[in-house]
């Protein structure tokens, strides 16, 4: 079974720009959750959707969006990036309400 | 809302055990989860504790006291490999069930 698949792996925006990340699930897990990972803060929810409707936001900014597809691929959005969005952006999917999140390998977002 | 604290950095020799601990002020959760995550690499699941007491996997434990507001990890007969940054994370029960993460523990395991 193919794991969760993140793509680009690597991203290099300017300040001002969007960015579209893409999320492909496990095959049957219809839950797909986003994460902001840096240094300094950890791990820090961006946003959880469940048969394309959003479960859950956390505390970003309105420039953060995210939607889900009728297959339970992901997206996520950051429009007028700006130097703090700098991270690693991780996707992780579950099957149903289950606790085990199986993650990707993120995308490594550079805002020069 | 809550907050979760871990130690920030744990060193230990081969073979050796290890105590990862997890605090965490809430008023409502789901249970405790562990994720182990290598350097450039994806989280893992490590374990999941939906109720109080210690859940065994291998060399890893973990243990959850509702009452004490207290989780920790426990990594057994330590090896190179196990070097790594454990996360703990808790369902917000009052936040929608959002998952929030403390901010990880980097274990290094010496020779």
């Amino acid at each position: 079974k193919a794991g969760v698949t993140q793509t680009p792996r690597y991203l290099i925006k300017t300040r001002g720009q969007q960015v579209t990340l893409s999320c492909s699930p496990i095959s049957g897990h219809r839950s797909v959750s986003w994460y902001q990972q840096t240094p300094g803060q950890g791990l820090q929810f961006l946003f959880e959707y469940f048969s394309e409707t959003q479960r859950n936001k956390g505390n970003f900014p309105g420039r953060f969006s995210g939607r889900q597809f009728s297959n339970s691929r992901s997206e996520m959005n950051v429009s007028t990036l700006e130097l703090g969005d700098s991270a690693l952006y991780l996707c992780a999917s579950s099957f149903g309400d289950n606790e085990k999140l199986f993650f990707g390998s993120g995308t490594q977002l550079s805002v020069l | 809302g809550q907050s979760l604290e871990q130690p920030s950095e744990v060193t230990a020799v081969e073979g050796a055990i290890v105590q990862i601990n997890c605090t965490y002020q809430t008023s409502g959760f789901y249970g405790l989860s562990w994720y182990q995550q290598h350097d450039g690499g994806a989280p893992t699941f490590l374990s999941y504790n939906a109720l109080d007491g210690l859940e065994e996997t291998g060399r890893f434990s973990s243990f959850l006291s509702r009452s004490d507001s207290y989780g920790y990890l426990l990594l057994q007969e330590l090896q190179m490999k196990d070097s790594a940054s454990y996360f703990c994370a808790v369902r917000d029960r009052n936040q929608g069930g959002k998952l929030i993460f403390g901010q990880g523990t980097e274990l290094s395991v010496k020779p």
